[in-house]
């Protein structure tokens, strides 16, 4: 079964500093990976996927992530921090396997907040 | 924006009493899903559907029901609401197979007193 961990449920970085948001994951198949994110009082929107093209993943609003199968990881980085980014993250697996149940397994989310 | 509608948005009930949920999306995608989303949880799957008439559990379905008579529409009903079915529940659609990339509605606001 396929799972995601998320480590720090509460991330603060000052403005203008690296972000980095940590998820590591457990599948049985070559996973697809994914970073959502989620303002307040809104649904979720996707960051960036990655799909088993580039290990290197790019996003919207500056924001990358790494695949490394070694160490099972898919940690969000951004290189400085704005405002804006104040949210909730949350990664995601999904197995992918083409019979209609592609249900994405998420971790519990961590909520990035921006010293000014 | 895969436009999915939710309603209610928010909704107050009590303890014991029925409650729909209603996901409706206009993009014909045909698999469709209902989340839950708490606190220290994430977002667990309840129910989903992969065609009309055609729905599965999820990993928390316990007390839940699901049905999908037309394309565009899913519908969720809590059929004796429980304070622990206090929640946020996202409904998701996507078109395809094969990455599971998600669309979201945003979201419904359940209180059970």
């Amino acid at each position: 079964a396929q799972s995601v961990t998320q480590l720090g449920s509460h991330v603060s970085v000052s403005e203008g500093a690296l972000v980095l948001l940590r998820c590591n994951y457990s599948s049985s198949v070559p996973p697809y990976l994914f970073w959502y994110v989620q303002y307040p009082n809104q649904g979720l929107q996707l960051l960036l996927k990655y799909t088993s093209a580039a290990t290197l993943v790019k996003g919207i609003n500056g924001f990358e992530a790494e695949f490394k199968k070694s160490e099972t990881s898919f940690h969000l980085t951004k290189p400085s921090a704005h405002m804006s980014d104040a949210a909730e993250y949350f990664c995601a697996v999904s197995e992918g396997t083409n019979f209609g149940n592609e249900k994405l397994t998420f971790g519990t989310g961590t909520r990035l907040t921006i010293i000014p | 924006d895969a436009g999915i509608t939710q309603s209610p948005r928010h909704k107050v009930t009590e303890t014991g009493t029925p409650v729909t949920l209603r996901c409706h999306q206009t993009e014909n995608h045909r698999y469709m899903y209902w989340y839950r989303q708490d606190p220290g949880h994430g977002l667990r799957l309840i129910h989903y559907s992969y065609g009309v008439k055609d729905t599965d559990k999820g990993e928390v379905s316990d007390g839940y029901s699901v049905s999908r008579s037309k394309t565009e529409d899913f519908l969720l009903t809590l059929e004796s609401a429980t304070s622990s079915q206090t929640s946020v529940y996202f409904c998701a659609t996507h078109a395809w197979t094969g990455t599971g990339e998600l669309f979201f509605g945003e979201g419904s606001r359940l209180t059970v007193l």
